[in-house]
């Protein structure tokens, strides 16, 4: 159980264009889902929080107006970076909590999706 | 704050043992490990809840000092599958933020 689902894996754009990033947790509801960052060789950079039926937050230096996530759903959550550049080519990866409650809250991870901006 | 891990990189024969830590500067509710495959998303290994509480899955246990706020991940009798980089996880209200990561390579 718990599959969390990343759609696309991997994506090629022209700088400018917007890209949009969907993450799915497949067989349970996730009221939070996170979005991540990871660069090579480097660890996982927690982007925002995404709670559904309401605005993320976002974590400092993130900007949410490049940034776009949307939780229309108890299994949905997607990201669109709005006007890609070179610097935003990375590794995003979203992930999805178990409602099990307070500090034992597990988060399973979708397959990541490669950005490259060229 | 991001917890500190230690070593960065480990190099093993299969067969050796290895011992990861995870050090944090603010107090420690949950901890959290993954491991991470090349070019993979994390996989969750197991989690943490109390101090002094241990366990372990096969020949990989961890452990967890609330007072120190540390934890321990330890890699016994090393297989090949065992390769990738290893990631704790603390939890700070909702959010879940990762160490630096320490990666592991086991060689025949």
């Amino acid at each position: 159980g718990a599959v969390v689902s990343q759609h696309p894996s991997w994506v090629i754009c022209k700088s400018g264009t917007s890209v949009k990033i969907e993450c799915r947790s497949l067989d349970f509801q996730a009221t939070t889902m996170f979005w991540y960052r990871q660069f090579p060789k480097q660890s996982l950079m927690l982007m925002a929080t995404s709670n559904e039926g309401s605005k993320a937050t976002y974590e400092q230096g993130v900007e949410k107006d490049k940034f776009l996530i949307n939780h229309a759903s108890l299994t949905l959550s997607t990201l669109t970076v709005t006007s890609a550049h070179p610097e935003d080519s990375s590794f995003y990866i979203c992930s999805a909590q178990t409602p099990a409650g307070g500090s034992t809250d597990t988060q399973y991870f979708g397959p990541g999706t490669r950005l490259t901006v060229l | 704050q991001q917890p500190v891990q230690s070593p960065q990189a480990v190099i093993l024969r299969e067969g050796e043992d290895a011992v990861i830590n995870c050090s944090s500067s603010k107090a420690l509710y949950s901890v959290h490990w993954y491991r991470q495959k090349h070019g993979e998303a994390p996989v969750f290994l197991m989690i943490l809840l109390k101090g002094g509480e241990q366990k372990g899955h096969d020949k990989i246990s961890a452990s967890f000092n609330e007072k120190k706020q540390q934890s321990s991940l330890y890699l016994t009798a090393s297989q090949l599958s065992y390769s990738g980089t290893y990631f704790c996880g603390t939890r700070h209200t909702d959010k879940l933020i990762f160490g630096t990561g320490t990666r592991l390579q086991v060689f025949p």
